[in-house]
């Protein structure tokens, strides 16, 4: 089974400053995936990226990147040049399904 | 693509009345869920399948039960509805079981309890 935790509740920037959202998760899986979803205001969940234990390689999506490190247990979102758009609640999930999700980040992003 | 499609959107119960919330995904797959999330919350699992015939409870399924009759339709039932399940409902389906499965989610049913 494996947990996530995200220590941030909420976090407040200002449009164009970078955000980073922490993601710590616990396993004694020697495989396992990660998630993060983004759930708008308007209350659907969006999937953003899945991420297998083996693959440690960051990833970069337009505004969007993701720092995976199993030495710490880490797997961390970083967003680039904020927009008001983004303002979302993010979460980081443990294997699909069956699990429940941490209670995510609320991102602001100001104008 | 329809995807995962719940019905409806939006619905106000009284304490003690019932109600189906309905779910169905046009994606042939074998897994469905049922999640709650609360205000402030992250989703909480009510119940699941993983497959056509074959339920079990997630974390929190007091008051409420499911039923697996088809691939692909997975209702779930509020038989004696309380405050406490003012809720927003997700459902969501998966390929497989497997844990690298992307979650495919409906778009929510907000349900108030009064």
């Amino acid at each position: 089974a494996q947990k996530v935790t995200q220590a941030q509740t909420e976090i407040s920037v200002v449009e164009k400053e970078d955000v980073t959202l922490d993601c710590v998760y616990e396993t004694r899986d020697t495989t396992y995936y990660l998630f993060w979803y983004k759930q708008p205001p308007s209350g659907e969940l969006v999937f953003l990226i899945r991420r297998n234990s083996f693959d440690e390689q960051n990833e970069i999506s337009g505004r969007y990147s993701w720092n995976f490190q199993k030495s710490t247990s880490s797997f961390n979102f970083t967003i680039t040049a904020s927009q008001v758009v983004d303002s979302a609640v993010y979460f980081c999930a443990p294997n699909a399904g069956k699990s429940t999700f941490g209670d995510g980040t609320t991102l602001t992003v100001k104008p | 693509n329809a995807g995962v499609t719940q019905t409806p959107k939006f619905r106000i119960l009284k304490i003690g009345q019932s109600m189906t919330l309905q779910c169905a995904q046009d994606m042939n797959h074998n897994y469905m869920y049922w999640y709650r999330q609360d205000p402030g919350m992250g989703l909480k699992l009510i119940y699941y399948s993983v497959g056509a015939g074959i339920t079990d409870k997630g974390e929190v399924p007091n008051g409420y039960n499911v039923s697996r009759s088809t691939t692909e339709d997975f209702p779930l039932r509020l038989e004696l509805a309380a405050p406490s399940q003012t809720s927003v409902y997700f459902c969501a389906s998966t390929l497989g079981g497997t844990a690298g499965n992307t979650i495919y989610f409906g778009e929510g049913s907000w349900l108030t309890v009064v």
